[in-house]
């Protein structure tokens, strides 16, 4: 039930082209929802975050979609770039707590081809 | 600001060793975590702390991991002994406060190989 089920494992998406990545949960106590980019050699670095009160969150290119019934929620990255090429992994996590640990999906390897 | 920063950033080492890692984290920031990355994984983590007292530890192999913060600041991650499965990438984050709104700072992590 802690699981955040991600997919797919890696994408090949065309320069100009809309990336697409889904995340699936389980808790129906998380609610906290982030995206993080990592290029290689580097640390995971906050993209985008979503709370469940909303159906969407745009910033710039990127945009969350969230269905709190399906319990599920989706990264759309528009005008996909080539500097956009890492691994996304998407993020849950609940606040009725001490703490605030964030648990992982297994990542997304996106490729942008020029 | 300067980040957080790790080190070493690459550590080679047999079986049955030890290892150890630190961690500097933001300036000010009062919760640090260690996550674990292993190769095609998400990061998973091992253990936060709250200033210097651990918040939680529970996915913390204890027999053979231990990390502490003493002063409230740097924190440093021990593994002895080392085994195979232990390959991977050690991150170190911190974060200024306990709450949602606060995105967790990564460093850019040690990668350890174990032979």
């Amino acid at each position: 039930q802690q699981q955040v089920k991600q997919s797919p494992q890696s994408l090949i998406v065309q320069k100009g082209g809309i990336s697409i990545i889904n995340c699936a949960y389980e808790n129906t106590a998380f609610d906290y929802f982030p995206w993080y980019q990592q290029f290689p050699g580097k640390g995971p670095a906050l993209l985008i975050a979503i709370r469940p009160d909303v159906s969407e969150k745009k910033e710039g290119r990127f945009t969350i979609s969230f269905n709190k019934s399906a319990k599920q929620f989706s990264l759309h990255i528009m005008d996909s770039q080539p500097g956009d090429s890492a691994t996304y992994f998407c993020a849950a996590s609940s606040n009725g707590g001490a703490t605030n640990k964030l648990i992982f999906g297994t990542g997304t390897l996106l490729a942008v081809q020029p | 600001e300067a980040g957080v920063a790790q080190s070493p950033r690459y550590k080679i080492i047999e079986k049955r060793q030890s290892v150890a890692f630190w961690c500097n984290p933001i300036s000010g920031h009062a919760t640090l975590y260690w996550y674990q990355q292993i190769l095609g994984q998400g990061p998973k983590l091992l253990i936060q702390f709250q200033n210097n007292g651990v918040v939680d530890d529970s996915q913390l192999p204890k027999d053979r991991f231990s990390a502490e913060r003493l002063k409230g600041v740097d924190s440093t991650l021990k593994i002895q002994p080392a085994k195979l499965e232990d390959s991977a990438v050690y991150l170190c984050a911190s974060t200024q406060l306990l709450s949602l709104n606060s995105p967790l700072h990564f460093g850019n992590g040690t990668r350890l190989t174990v032979t």
